[in-house]
């Protein structure tokens, strides 16, 4: 079964450092996801991402957040200057349509110290 | 706006013991309704998905019924194994795009 892959799986920065996080969906999918989970707390939504623009996103995700499909195949997040609560494990997802089940990444791992 | 609870966790059952995870949902529209399952270390995969009233999703023993008339969907096994052990996710996703999850409900099962 295709996947959506997640790169990296782990990720420590130091406060205020920007990280990106990259994804690549599953190639014939049209909406792209990026979801956040803070450690024993529940997944939340951070933004989704259709035809090249964000078609919804959350109170979380600020101005400290961006997303981009820089070419044809992935899809990152950008965090420009890290806070301590950003540490969580961040899931991108992708579907083929937005009412279809989301396929996960398995999760790259934000620590920020 | 929408919103879904799950029982809250966690779950400890012996072998083979039956499973109930209770999930409700609140949404305008009729969302899809998923259930995700987290292995240890592990990412979210989908469990069972249904996407109209009535509809049962069932996938590696595990079933869930969507019932409109009570906002619910329960997810339930008859013979849970250790393997099982994991945290189970609830969620629903609307025409909106963006998937709303339960806090998840933590399953150990011990032989």
């Amino acid at each position: 079964e295709p996947e959506v892959t997640q790169t990296p799986s782990h990720q420590v920065t130091q406060m205020g450092q920007e990280v990106i996080l990259r994804c690549v969906p599953i190639s014939n999918h049209l909406y792209f996801y990026w979801y956040r989970q803070i450690l024993g707390q529940k997944v939340e939504f951070l933004v989704s991402f259709y035809n090249n623009e964000i078609s919804e996103k959350s109170e979380i995700f600020d101005d400290q957040f961006s997303v981009e499909r820089p070419d044809g195949s992935n899809f990152t997040l950008k965090i420009r200057s890290t806070k301590l609560e950003d540490s969580a494990m961040y899931f991108c997802a992708s579907s083929v349509n937005s009412d279809e089940k989301l396929f996960f990444g398995s999760g790259t791992q934000l620590s920020v110290l | 706006g929408n919103s879904v609870t799950q029982m809250e966790g966690p779950v400890t059952l012996s072998e083979e013991a039956f499973l109930t995870i209770n999930c409700t949902y609140t949404a305008t529209g009729y969302p899809s309704l998923f259930w995700y399952v987290q292995y240890p270390g592990e990412g979210l995969q989908l469990l069972l998905k249904a996407t109209k009233a009535d509809d049962k999703g069932s996938n590696k023993g595990f079933e869930a019924t969507y019932r409109k008339e009570t906002t619910s969907f329960h997810l339930e096994k008859g013979s849970v194994q250790v393997s099982d052990s994991a945290v189970y996710f609830c969620a629903s996703n609307t025409n909106a795009g963006k998937s709303t999850f339960g806090d998840g409900t933590t399953l150990t099962v011990k032989p």
